[in-house]
């Protein structure tokens, strides 16, 4: 069965300092791997979205950069967080066919920037 | 961005009551519709996947219904039991890759 990690489950970082989030999907091949955020009192964004190694879209302009490194690993990633980089981050996956199937989610990270 | 409502925000409701909640979306460029189950200190869980107009579906005492011309969806829960306590997500597909989410809406059931 398809599993999906994501670590870690909750992060305080200073303002200025870097992120790195992964996320893993086990079970699968070639998926299509997703990253979203939920703010404070919001609905949950669409961030990046991957359809293959080294294959990244992005939705919104940000602080934020994607990677696919390999297969079933997408990290989320900044070089410098700002406060409003805090939030609740999910990484989910969808099978790559185009029928159209629910999304996996991870477990979540809550990043807070201080 | 598209804009997906949700209503109402939240709901609180006896145990035993049956409920209902809408999703509404832009009309143009549909793709499919997806509702998910969101508890507490859990991961989002899919519950439908809707694509064709008229579309019903049904989980237990879970059930959703499809309006593509009008842009709405309505999620109902029968006979409402505290483990239903959860947001519920509604979220819009305008493409293979672009799943926009509504706000959700809070679900409390009261023993």
């Amino acid at each position: 069965s398809q599993t999906i990690h994501q670590w870690p489950a909750t992060l305080v970082q200073p303002v200025g300092s870097p992120l790195s989030l992964e996320c893993t999907v086990e079970g699968t091949s070639n998926p299509n791997l997703y990253w979203y955020r939920q703010a404070a009192g919001r609905g949950l964004q669409l961030l990046f979205y991957s359809v293959g190694i080294g294959q990244i879209s992005s939705e919104v302009p940000q602080n934020l950069s994607a990677s696919r490194p390999q297969d079933r690993q997408f990290i989320l990633s900044s070089k410098k967080l700002l406060l409003s980089d805090s939030g609740f981050y999910l990484c989910a996956w969808s099978p790559s066919s185009t029928g159209g199937g629910g999304y996996t989610f991870g477990s979540g990270t809550r990043l807070t920037v201080v | 961005i598209l804009n997906v409502e949700q209503s109402p925000q939240s709901l609180h409701v006896q145990e035993g009551d049956s409920t209902n909640f809408t999703c509404s979306f832009p009309s143009s460029n549909f793709y499919a519709l997806h509702w998910y189950r969101w508890e507490t200190a859990k991961s989002p869980e899919a519950l439908f996947v809707m694509t064709l107009n008229g579309d019903e579906k049904k989980k237990g005492r879970i059930s959703a219904t499809l309006n593509t011309k009008e842009g709405y969806s309505y999620l109902y829960i029968k006979g409402s039991q505290p483990e239903d306590s959860a947001t519920y997500l509604c979220a819009l597909k305008t493409g293979a890759n672009n799943l926009f989410f509504g706000t959700g809406t809070r679900l409390t059931v009261i023993p």
